[in-house]
């Protein structure tokens, strides 16, 4: 089944406490993106990847970083939590260069205490 | 870079009739204009989508219109049913660029039976 799948789906932190949460995905996507949700802000873009080894900055990057070692994975790292991270985290994936669907993972419930 | 406003922020019609959702961008190289649809508590999925050379796109009760001079797009829905009750978010992108999509902040429908 094609899927994107994250982990953990809840998790409540303390501030300064480094974090990791994983994305992966079985579809052999190139692109893969991070994205936050918070209300009235709709999905905003943290990170995006156009492939291995290859990442760049979204529009709320600050305070995050990423990685792509592997075609398939895509964790988004918290080095140093605050309480205006706890939000709604999707990883998405699409084959397509900015246009095709993006398939979204389960979501992240983050809070920082 | 892109920004993409929606209205309206919620909006509530009796099953049966008609929702408009509308979108405007700022970027005149945007060229593809997806629409997701939000289940509480779910992940987006991509109900329709529309590239610009296109001014109008169907699909049974759903429709997608663009203006490009206007740089506008809008999401129809008719004879609304109770399941159609979601969080809906416009996008949009440049094909051209591997930035992925910029979504606009939400419109909560609900349908009332």
């Amino acid at each position: 089944e094609a899927q994107v799948t994250q982990n953990p789906r809840y998790l409540i932190t303390v501030t300064g406490k480094k974090l990791t949460v994983t994305c992966s995905q079985n579809m052999n996507h190139e692109y893969m993106s991070w994205y936050r949700q918070d209300p009235g802000l709709g999905l905003r873009q943290i990170y995006y990847s156009m492939n291995v080894e290859v990442t760049d900055k979204g529009d709320v990057p600050e305070g995050y970083k990423v990685s792509r070692k592997e075609k398939r994975n895509f964790p988004l790292i918290l080095e140093s939590p605050s309480p205006n991270q706890t939000s709604l985290y999707f990883c998405a994936s699409s084959s397509g260069r900015g246009e095709g669907e993006q398939y979204f993972g389960p979501g992240t419930r983050l809070t920082v205490t | 870079g892109e920004n993409v406003e929606q209205h309206p922020s919620t909006l509530s019609v009796q099953e049966g009739d008609s929702a408009v959702i509308k979108c405007t961008y700022s970027d005149s190289a945007s060229n593809y204009f997806p629409w997701y649809k939000q289940e509480l508590g779910k992940r987006p999925q991509l109900i329709i989508d529309i590239r610009s050379n296109v001014g109008e796109k169907k699909d049974q009760r759903i429709a997608v219109t663009l203006n490009k001079t206007a740089k506008h797009f809008s999401l129809h829905i008719t004879e609304t049913q109770p399941e159609d009750s979601a969080v809906y978010f416009c996008a949009a992108s440049d094909t051209g660029s591997a930035r992925q999509l910029t979504f606009g902040s939400g419109t909560q429908l609900t349908v009332l039976p």
